[in-house]
This record gives structure tokens, sequence and C-alpha cells, in this order.
């Protein structure tokens, strides 16, 4: 769902350990799925997108899982380095309507 | 352009003063959104334009925030009577057109009302 006016929840992970960031959406028929990272002073960035025809998607040290049955997505970032600590946002989209964000969600690496 | 850009960066106002930030998109761009995001929170939907439709503009707070985008390019978001909590970031965004495509965001103007 949007986020306004809501403080982010936070989870700290010490660096080279997996870190593992939820995200509930609202539309259960949202087609496509992104995670955003936005660290301080910037806007937010693409990481990784997903289709909803698909539970798994992998990057570049990320994975996004989706869970269509319980409306969940998941970031998951593994061996974590200083530079990712920053906010990640979830966001859904059904058809060309507009993309609503999730919460987000601050991740600190604890060095 | 590379990316999109925004202007200012940096806007400082008296309160009751009208301000405009401005949105410059990616070029071919055809989506273009405006968000708010307060220190620590998340992101606010403001309003949406999409190719030649009619904006969906459910995100805007009041009347006094109001937005338009001139020949389907350039954007423009105006706040009138500024308020103290109209202090945040705002954030543009633009899209291709289609679904599975991702957002573009510009760095933001930080609105300091005084």
């Amino acid at each position: 769902g949007e986020s306004v006016g809501l403080h982010l929840p936070t989870l700290s992970v010490q660096e080279g350990d997996n870190s593992i960031i939820n995200c509930a959406y609202s539309n259960s028929a949202s087609d496509y799925f992104i995670w955003y990272k936005q660290e301080s002073g910037k806007g937010p960035q693409f990481i990784i997108d997903i289709r909803s025809n698909m539970d798994k998607r992998q990057g570049q040290r990320v994975t996004v899982l989706l869970n269509k049955t319980v409306k969940h997505l998941s970031l998951q970032i593994a061996a974590t380095q200083p530079g990712d600590s920053a906010v990640y946002f979830c966001a859904e989209r059904f058809g060309n309507e507009k993309l609503t964000f999730g919460t987000g969600t601050r991740l600190t690496i604890i060095p | 352009g590379a990316g999109v850009s925004q202007s200012p960066s940096n806007k400082v106002t008296e309160k009751g003063k009208d301000v405009e930030l401005r949105c410059d998109p990616i070029s071919g761009h055809t989506a273009l959104y405006w968000y708010r995001q307060s220190l620590g929170q998340g992101l606010e939907f403001l309003i949406y334009f999409q190719g030649n439709s009619a904006p969906d503009k459910s995100g805007l707070p009041s009347d006094r925030f109001s937005a338009e985008r001139t020949g389907g390019s350039v954007s423009t978001l105006t706040i009138q009577r500024t308020q103290q909590e109209d202090s945040a970031v705002y954030l543009c965004a633009s899209t291709r057109s289609g679904v599975y495509n991702e957002q573009f965001f510009g760095p933001g103007t930080r609105l300091t009302v005084l």
C-alpha cells in the first residue's frame, strides 16, 4: 500500500551477512513489482523487478521472491556491504496504472 | 538528457508564498509522476501523467497543490500559499509507455517553508 506519514521500519545486519527485506503489497491484481534503493540525499534507484508470472528473479547479489498467494515480496541481499545501507522500497503496479510504493525499510550495515 | 532532472535542487520560501518546482523527464518517456517525501518517511504519491490521458490527481493533498505537463514533456508542480507542513523533498519520476518499465527518479527538490 501507499506510505503516507509512516515512520520507516529498520533492519540492521552485520557486514558480510545476508539480509532479507520484506514487503506486503496490496493489490492481488498487480502484475509488476520493483525494488528501489534510496541513499541519503538521492532519489530512489532501480534494483530489480519481477513480473507476476515469475516467483523468483536473481540479479547481482540480489534476489527477489514473489509469493502471490499471500501478496508478499522479498528482497534478499547476499554478502552485504557498507554501501548497501539505504532505504529500500517495494512498488507494485497493475497494468498501466500508477506505481504504488510500500512503506520502505531502512537497512543499516554494521561494520 | 541522460536522466530526470529537477530544479531547483533546494528552495527556501516563506510561509504563504507560492512556489514552482520543475521536472524535466527523460526524453521520450510518456509517463511522469510527482511524489513527496518527508524526512525519514516513505514516498507519498501526488500526481501521475500518462500520455494524453487526464492526469491522476488523487494524491494531491489540497487544492493548494496543482501540476501541469506541457507538450507531454516538462512538468511543473505548483504549491500556493505554502505552509510549514509542505516542507519535504519533492521527487519526480518518468517512465516509458508500456507496463513493464521501471521508473527513473530525479534527484528531488528540497523545499523548506519557514
